[in-house]
């Protein structure tokens, strides 16, 4: 069974400019996240998806930051403008079912994308 | 809020000896979940281990065993017979139960794992 796929796996760009990250789950997997990580720390939450739609968007920066799902599979996420304190390793996750107990709800995680902002 | 501390930032073991990651956390639930993530150089996050809140019996995974100790708030990471591929970035992490709704795994800072040969 593959796993969660993220792309690309590193990313460098001026500040300023936007990007985009992709993300695939695991198949049949309802809920997807998408953790950020800076240097040194453990992942935060940005945003979560239980299919297409976004329950829990609290730590986003709206102001630059977006993210969709379409048809309740793949998801985007996207900063724009890029300032330099958006260095980090981007994280997506996906589960089978939040809501369900035990494993069911296990996170399941991706690769991640590396962004340096220069 | 929770919170989970890591105090370690780094450890290191000879290979094949024992050691033991410790993790707390603060929290006002009852129902919850604790895990313990790998992160190799890959940054790929592996889960290791989980222990349910409500079971009191450790849980263990071939090499890997927890110590939880509830009252405490404390959640360790026993390695027994260290290999060389266990050398990574560990994490402790948290996540409410079910019925609270709020799914995010809250994380530590990590512990860095050394395996010398």
């Amino acid at each position: 069974e593959a796993g969660v796929v993220q792309s690309p796996r590193y990313k460098i760009i001026e500040k300023k400019q936007p990007v985009a990250f992709w993300c695939n789950p695991i198949s049949g997997h309802n809920t997807l996240y998408w953790y950020r990580q800076n240097l040194g720390q453990g992942p935060e939450l940005l945003i979560r998806y239980e299919n297409e739609e976004a329950v829990d968007d609290s730590q986003l920066p709206k102001d630059r930051f977006s993210a969709e799902r379409l048809k309740g599979v793949d998801s985007t996420l996207k900063i724009q403008p890029a300032e330099l304190g958006d260095s980090a390793v981007y994280l997506c996750a996906s589960s089978l079912d939040s809501q369900r107990e035990g494993q069911g709800n296990e996170q399941f995680f991706g690769p991640g994308t590396r962004l340096t902002v220069l | 809020a929770q919170t989970v501390t890591q105090s370690q930032p780094e450890m290191s073991v000879q290979e094949a000896e024992t050691v033991t990651l410790s993790c707390t956390y603060d929290t006002s639930e009852s129902d919850y979940y604790l895990f313990w993530y790998k992160q190799p150089p890959s940054r790929q996050m592996i889960l290791v281990i989980r222990q349910e809140a409500y079971k009191q019996q450790n849980a263990t995974e071939n090499r890997f065993s927890v110590n939880f100790q509830k009252a405490a708030k404390s959640f360790s990471l026993k390695i027994s017979d260290s290999q060389l591929g266990d050398a990574a970035m560990y994490f402790c992490a948290y996540r409410r139960g079910i019925i609270q709704g709020a799914q995010k795994l809250v994380f530590g800072q990590g512990t860095r794992l050394t395996i010398n040969p």
